[in-house]
């Protein structure tokens, strides 16, 4: 089956520090991705779509320069948080769309900003 | 138009029982429609889906059931086991399109 990775599993970082998070389809090529949030105990908020070799695209409420999204190859999606606060301390999950249209998720990232 | 609804928020059955799951949305345009599991600190994973040709799928012991005309559809998980034990969610998406839109998730416990 599909299968997607993030890196890293989990990061803590200082407040106003930048922090990427990489997410790749590890056996099939995937033109979009998707990033999601998802804070404790709730569901998963869709943040941005990612079109390998264009910009993304951010759903309302979420800020595109915050939340940078960079789709440089089939395979590779990363989402780098800027100037990241404790209120950005979440669990980032990505998806990839494979072949039959099917998304699947990766591992997810935890976040803890101090 | 975008909402998936989903209940309920949490349940509890005894070991070997039916879990019943049940999700509601509003977009017509919707035609994908997947139930994912996920366990604590993990992503979610894939259970199982349906397209609106059918009315039920069934792949091992979870089976989806989709009523079209009313615009529901709901996941039984049979012969229920402490390891089915997580929390599951209905999406819902447009055909190319892709985007899902989660409901607000289930919290089950399968007791011994």
């Amino acid at each position: 089956g599909a299968v997607v990775s993030q890196h890293p599993s989990w990061v803590i970082c200082k407040s106003g520090t930048s922090v990427k998070i990489e997410c790749r389809s590890l056996d099939f090529q995937a033109t979009t991705m998707f990033w999601y949030r998802q804070f404790p105990k709730q569901s998963l908020m869709l943040m941005a779509t990612s079109n390998e070799g264009s910009k993304a695209t951010y759903e309302q409420g979420v800020e595109k320069d915050k939340f940078l999204i960079n789709h440089a190859s089939l395979t590779l999606s990363t989402l780098t948080v800027t100037s990241a606060h404790p209120e950005d301390s979440s669990f980032y999950i990505c998806s990839a769309r494979d072949s039959g249209d099917r998304p699947f998720f990766g591992p997810g990232t935890r976040l803890t900003v101090l | 138009q975008q909402q998936v609804k989903q209940s309920p928020q949490s349940l509890i059955v005894q070991k070997g029982g039916i879990s019943i799951i049940n999700c509601a949305y509003e977009n017509t345009a919707f035609d994908y429609f997947p139930w994912y599991q996920q366990f604590p600190g993990k992503g979610p994973a894939l259970l199982i889906a349906i397209r609106p040709d059918v009315s039920e799928k069934k792949e091992g012991r979870f089976t989806i059931s989709f009523n079209k005309s009313a615009k529901q559809f709901s996941l039984h998980i049979m012969d229920s086991q402490p390891g089915d034990s997580a929390t599951y969610f209905c999406a819902a998406s447009k055909r190319g399109y892709n985007k899902l839109i989660f409901g607000a998730g289930t919290r089950l416990a399968v007791h011994p």
